[in-house]
């Protein structure tokens, strides 16, 4: 079974650019998460989405944005890119909602996109 | 406000236990979590606690819950060289409806373990 995966693995990008990343969660899973990841930090939530519609929001500016497709899958766009955006982005999945043991109320994490804004 | 606070760093022998302690701030929390996350890689699950809940073991992992004061910590026993890592305690906020769960993480405790 394919776990989480986000692409791309890594990105350079001017700042005022745009950038959007994508993710496809475990397959059966409808709920996807974003976290940014500053180094030396705990990941910090951005985004939340089950069944295509947002959940959930962070303390993130109006710069970042996601969606969700029928299949699941999710980007995360980030507008006006600036230095500080320059960070590992995490994306999760997980069964919320799906019946089952208690195992699925844990998120699954892929391997992140490091983004580099220069 | 939510605020999960870990010790940086915590350096252990091989053989011996390590014990990484987290506190957190929000009594509402309802589930909390202990992630893994070796050099460049995601993060993966190693274990969890519901809030009503004292204690689970997992192996060589064994979660304690301290709800009055707020404390959480992870014992791995038997440390190897391999469990050399960033440890991550986590806590679940919000009510059991779907999607409304996001993790608020503290900010790492690295382990290293010397052979």
């Amino acid at each position: 079974d394919a776990g989480v995966t986000q692409s791309p693995t890594h990105l350079i990008k001017t700042r005022g650019q745009q950038v959007t990343l994508r993710c496809s969660p475990i397959s059966g899973h409808k709920s996807v998460s974003w976290y940014q990841q500053v180094l030396g930090q705990g990941p910090q939530f951005i985004f939340q989405y089950y069944e295509k519609e947002e959940r959930g929001r962070g303390n993130f500016p109006d710069r970042f944005s996601a969606r969700q497709f029928p299949n699941y899958s999710s980007e995360l766009n980030v507008n006006a890119l600036l230095l500080g955006d320059s960070a590992l982005y995490l994306c999760a999945s997980s069964s919320v909602g799906t019946g089952g043991g208690v195992r699925n109320y844990g998120y699954t994490f892929g391997s992140g996109t490091r983004l580099t804004v220069v | 406000g939510e605020d999960v606070e870990q010790s940086l760093f915590l350096s252990v022998r091989e053989g011996d236990s390590s014990v990484i302690n987290c506190t957190y701030t929000d009594s509402s929390s309802t589930y909390l979590y202990w992630y893994k996350q070796e050099p460049g890689a995601g993060l993966q699950l190693l274990t969890y606690i519901f809030s009503n809940m004292d204690m689970k073991q997992d192996q060589r992992l064994t979660v304690l819950l301290n709800k009055k004061d707020k404390h959480l910590s992870l014992r791995i026993a038997d440390t190897q060289t391999g469990d050399s890592a960033i440890y991550f305690c986590a806590e679940s906020l919000g009510n059991m409806d779907m999607g409304r769960r996001a993790l608020t993480f503290g900010s790492g405790t690295r382990l290293q373990v010397q052979p």
